[in-house]
């Protein structure tokens, strides 16, 4: 079967760095994403991985090893904003998101 | 700008009242996605479209119908809604002629039933 598997929840202090990891197994891999979503509403894009390696966006990372099938996505100078789930999906062979259940990011002041 | 529409934001309906949840979207993407997602879950695809193409998942109840009469909208249908259908229900689009095949979401609607 297919498998996203991200930690549940994590906690932070303002101004940190923190680091969410993303094991996957899936039939296929046609890219990985990071999506961003606060509590009652809709995820957001926040980046698109198809190429190990590490894609930089601002205070935001995302890094990619298809052999290992694993991903993070790194928040730096953490604000409290950040305070949202933070969910891997990958593309599979069929061109469907197999999504991970979310990791719940809590940033304390 | 372009964007994806979901209306209305929070519907209530009654235990067994049928209900429509509609998206619409300004992007002109061929794909439209439903998505169902119940607190601190992964969201469940429910169906997606390519062009007129229907796709239902295998574990999609019956209890649920979709409609997609022209580019622009897409329809969930909950025929006899239960306890368990209450949830986040999200609209996506994405288009199959760029590389990411990223997908772009409406605000949703969540929808309770009592």
């Amino acid at each position: 079967g297919q498998n996203i598997d991200q930690p549940t929840e994590m906690t932070a202090t303002e101004g940190a760095i923190v680091q969410i990891n993303c094991t996957y197994q899936t039939s296929g891999f046609n890219g990985l994403f990071w999506y961003q979503q606060h509590a009652g509403e809709a995820p957001t894009f926040l980046s698109y991985n198809v190429l190990d390696g590490l894609e930089e966006k601002g205070r935001f990372s995302s890094f990619l090893s298809r052999s290992k099938g694993y991903s993070y996505l790194l928040l730096k100078e953490l604000q409290m904003k950040d305070s949202a789930s933070y969910l891997c999906a990958v593309v599979d062979s069929n061109y469907q998101l197999i999504w991970g259940a979310g990791t719940k990011l809590i940033i304390k002041p | 700008d372009a964007m994806v529409i979901q209306n209305p934001r929070y519907q209530v309906t009654q235990f067994g009242k049928p209900v429509t949840l509609s998206c619409s979207q300004t992007l002109n993407h061929n794909v439209m996605y439903w998505y169902q997602q119940k607190s601190s879950q992964a969201p469940k695809l429910l169906f997606h479209y390519y062009d007129k193409d229907f796709n239902n998942e295998a574990d999609t109840p019956d209890n649920f119908q979709s409609r997609r009469p022209n580019t622009s909208f897409c329809f969930l249908d909950i025929r006899s809604p239960g306890l368990g259908d209450a949830a986040m229900y999200l609209c996506a689009t994405s288009s199959r002629n760029t590389p990411s095949y990223e997908q772009y979401f409406g605000p949703g609607t969540r929808l309770t039933v009592t």
